[in-house]
């Protein structure tokens, strides 16, 4: 059974640039989450989609924008990227209230 | 606003040592709270679920506990190894819908 699958694993960006990470949900899953971690920081909350639609949303610019797709994937897209963009962005996948699944991240560099 | 602490920030204990994990939460009407290890660079990997209603959780040398009333919970590790080497994050769930929100983790370090 495969979890959640994230792409690309690294990518290095410019300031200026406008990036997109994409997210598989674990099979069975229909809600999708982002967060965003900084080096030696816990994990924050972006957003969160369910039935293709924003249904929660963090303390984050909008700058950072993503969509779900009728498959339940994910994309995080953000533009304008800044060096304090630069983070392990990681989805998470759930269905109804259990707990969350979570994929081995994308590592964003901006430099 | 909820918030999560895990103190200390890191630990070093030698090998066959058991030991506690701490997590405290400010907001005591949570929905569930999952513990998680990070391995350096990589994603979380869930260790734990203790839903609201639950006093605690087990799953092989790992056992979890959960006081609402006094916001905290813990996570025991029996017998630790090298392996268990690690940081280990607590997260708590306010609603069914809810996002989570994670304390900073604390990075375990098990010497042979």
């Amino acid at each position: 059974d495969a979890g959640v699958t994230q792409s690309p694993t690294h990518l290095i960006k410019t300031r200026g640039q406008q990036v997109t990470l994409r997210c598989s949900p674990k099979s069975g899953h229909d809600t999708v989450s982002w967060y965003q971690q900084a080096l030696g920081q816990g994990p924050q909350f972006i957003f969160q989609y369910y039935e293709e639609e924003e249904r929660q949303r963090g303390n984050f610019p909008d700058r950072f924008s993503g969509h779900q797709f009728p498959n339940y994937s994910s994309e995080l897209n953000v533009n304008a990227l800044l060096l304090g963009d630069s983070a392990l962005y990681l989805c998470a996948s759930s269905l109804g209230t259990s707990g969350y699944t979570f994929g081995s991240g994308t590592r964003l560099t901006v430099v | 606003k909820q918030e999560v602490t895990q103190i200390p920030a890191a630990l070093s204990v030698p090998e066959g040592e058991n030991l506690v994990l701490n997590c405290s939460f400010t907001d005591s009407a949570i929905y569930n709270l999952q513990w998680f290890r990070q391995d350096p660079g990589k994603g979380l990997t869930s260790l734990l679920l203790i839903q609201s209603s639950q006093r605690e959780q087990t799953s092989g040398r790992l056992n979890a506990s959960l006081d609402k009333s006094s916001g905290r919970s813990t996570l025991y590790i029996a017998a630790s190894q090298p392996g268990d080497s690690a940081t280990y994050l607590c997260a708590v769930r306010t609603g069914a819908n809810s996002k989570l929100t994670f304390g900073k983790g604390i990075t375990l370090s098990v010497r042979p």
